[in-house]
């Protein structure tokens, strides 16, 4: 089955330098992969939706890469701010099928003055 | 715009009891969704739709209904609460299928003793 993997420790990094994501995706071909960050009780907010065809997509400080290849996207937020601190989500998307997004379980940033 | 609005915020059900989960969009979205969200599980499609009148089970619609009258509305139904239900449920709508980004509501927390 399909099956999504985001790393499930939380990521720790100091204001300013960049966090780093990762999305790991099996038995799967996505032909879209978004992104999306959720504070606690709160819905999730969109943020970016890169293409099976595009390598990198970018968004002010945000950086995501897809590479099917390796099954795997990477998503980078530059120059972090505690701001940023949150749980990000992955969602792969295939070709066919009516919306059907499949969220990974997210990774909480916490970004530290 | 309101986006998307989910009533109650907050409900606790007994065994067996039955209630209706909310979600109106004034987006004039075609797409709408429910979620479930339980922790480290990520979120988990219960039903979608892809239309007034057309509604589809996701990767977990036991004990769940819904059904789609209006553009606007789409009410989620649980037919005899169990505590496995015990979960937060999104309610989410998109323009498009699966390419295009999901607007999410706030969410409602339910607990089933």
């Amino acid at each position: 089955s399909q099956k999504i993997e985001q790393n499930s420790e939380a990521l720790n990094i100091q204001e300013g330098k960049t966090a780093t994501l990762t999305c790991n995706y099996t038995n799967y071909s996505p032909a879209y992969l978004q992104w999306y960050r959720q504070d606690p009780g709160r819905g999730p907010v969109f943020l970016l939706l890169i293409r099976e065809n595009e390598k990198e997509k970018r968004k002010e400080r945000l950086k995501v890469t897809f590479d099917t290849t390796l099954k795997q996207s990477l998503f980078h937020i530059t120059a972090s701010q505690p701001a940023d601190s949150a749980t990000y989500l992955c969602a792969p998307s295939g070709k066919g099928g009516y919306n059907k997004l499949i969220f990974g379980a997210g990774t909480r940033l916490a970004v530290h003055p | 715009n309101a986006g998307v609005t989910q009533t109650p915020k907050f409900q606790v059900l007994k065994t067996g009891q039955s209630m209706t989960l909310q979600c109106a969009q004034d987006m004039n979205h075609e797409y709408m969704s429910w979620y479930r969200q339980d922790p480290g599980m990520g979120l988990r499609l219960i039903h979608y739709s892809v239309g007034a009148g057309i509604t589809d089970q996701g990767e977990v619609p036991n004990g769940y209904n819904v059904s789609r009258s209006t553009t606007e509305d789409f009410p989620l139904r649980l037919l005899s609460a169990a505590p496995s239900q015990t979960s937060v449920y999104f309610c989410a709508s998109s323009y498009g299928p699966r390419s295009y980004e999901q607007y999410f509501g706030p969410g409602t927390r339910l607990t089933v003793t």
